[in-house]
This record gives C-alpha cells, structure tokens and sequence, in this order.
C-alpha cells in the first residue's frame, strides 16, 4: 500500500531563512507526489507535483520540491521563507493502479511557522 | 464554477440525526473524491465518483455513510444515525478524469459537528 511520512509535526524558521518541509514516501511503481498547503478555514490548495522528469520541480509561491529516489523522499523547499508562508502542509502521494486508482494518500501535516 | 464549492461550511446535528452534505465540483471534471479530516490528522480517503458510478467506496467506515452522484456532477455524502466520532471535517475534490498526473482541486471543506 502507499503511504508518506512527514516526521516533523512542526516546522519554526525566521522570515528570509531557507526552509525545508520533510516527507517520505513508500510506493509499488511509479510515484506520484503532491504538496498541498491547507490555510486556517481554507480547503487544501495545490503547490506542486512530481510525476516523472526532473528531480526538482517548482511550484506556487516560490516554493520547490526535490524528488530522491534512493531515499523516497520528496521535501518541500523555498530559498527564503515569507510570513505568509505560515501555514500546514500536506504530502500525498498518488495510488497508481488497481482498484484504488486515484486514491491519494496524505501525511498528517507538518505546520509551518515563520517568524517575523 | 470557478472552484469546488461545499454547502454547507458548518453542520451542527444531534447524535442519531441524518445529515446530508453537498459538493459541487469544478465544471467539466469528471473525477470527484470525498475525504475526512479529522482534528490534527490527514484527510483520509472516504470514496472515489468516476462519472457517475463509485470506482472506489473503500474508505467508508461503515454502512452509516453513504454517497451518490446522480448525474456525474453534483455529489452528496449522507450520514445516517451520527455519532460524535463523526465529526470531522468533511473535504471534497475533483480532478480531470483519471489522469495520473493532474491534481485534485479541493473545496473548503463542510465541519460537521455531532454533539
């Protein structure tokens, strides 16, 4: 069954600092990886995915995600954190055959505070 | 629309009361997925509309839930005889198709509350 990981419940880093959200992956095939970032009283929104291709790939708001086979990983990334970047943030990786195809499987969050 | 629209934002119902909760999903899309977030969790995955038939109902915890798509479109979640551990909140979201790579799109998400 697929499942990801992130091991850190919270994440604290100062405003301008590079920050890294950290997720985990355990798949059958071909991985399909997302980040979804949810705001207080807001639904999930969409930041980026890895399917196939380059091992880094950018998404919304300045942030990126780097894809590492070797160590199933897939970590969310932004050169310098914003204020506004404080928020929770999901991986999910994407159920890619059978019976559950389409599922998608989520961490259980990693929140996200930056300081001003 | 513009987006995935749930109805209501807020359910407040009384334990063993039937609720009925509405997701209409991003015109054209033909995938529409239900998830449960319960506090401090991750959504979890309830049941999966291809068209208008159920690919995938795995996720439901029980006979309690249940949920339709009549017209490939529209999608209500009905819960019969709630109780406290319902509640949650209850996320919708729809993708083109059955395509791998494309995202689902996620509405706001209804809090149902049993007390």
């Amino acid at each position: 069954a697929q499942s990801v990981a992130q091991p850190e419940d919270q994440v604290n880093v100062a405003e301008g600092n590079p920050l890294t959200v950290k997720c985990t992956y355990s798949v059958s095939g071909n991985p399909y990886l997302f980040w979804y970032v949810q705001y207080p009283n807001r639904g999930l929104q969409f930041l980026l995915k890895y399917i196939t291709g380059d091992n880094l790939v950018k998404g919304s708001y300045g942030f990126e995600a780097e894809f590492n086979k070797s160590q199933t990983s897939f970590h969310l990334k932004k050169p310098s954190a914003l204020v506004s970047d404080s928020a929770l943030y999901f991986c999910a990786v994407r159920d890619n055959g059978g019976s559950t195809l389409g599922r998608l499987y989520f961490g259980r969050g990693t929140q996200l505070t930056v300081w001003p | 629309g513009a987006g995935v629209s749930q109805t209501p934002s807020n359910k407040v119902t009384e334990k063993g009361k039937y609720v009925e909760l509405r997701c209409d999903p991003i015109s054209g899309h033909t995938a529409l997925y239900w998830y449960r977030q319960s506090l401090g969790q991750g959504p979890e995955f309830l049941i999966y509309f291809q068209g208008t038939g159920a690919a995938d109902d795995s996720g439901l915890p029980n006979d309690r839930f249940f949920a339709v798509r009549p017209e490939g479109s529209v999608s209500t979640l009905k819960i019969q005889r709630t109780e406290r551990g319902d509640s949650a909140v209850y996320l919708c979201a729809s993708s083109l198709g059955q395509i791998m790579n494309t995202e689902a799109f996620f509405g706001q998400g209804t809090r149902l509350t049993v007390v």
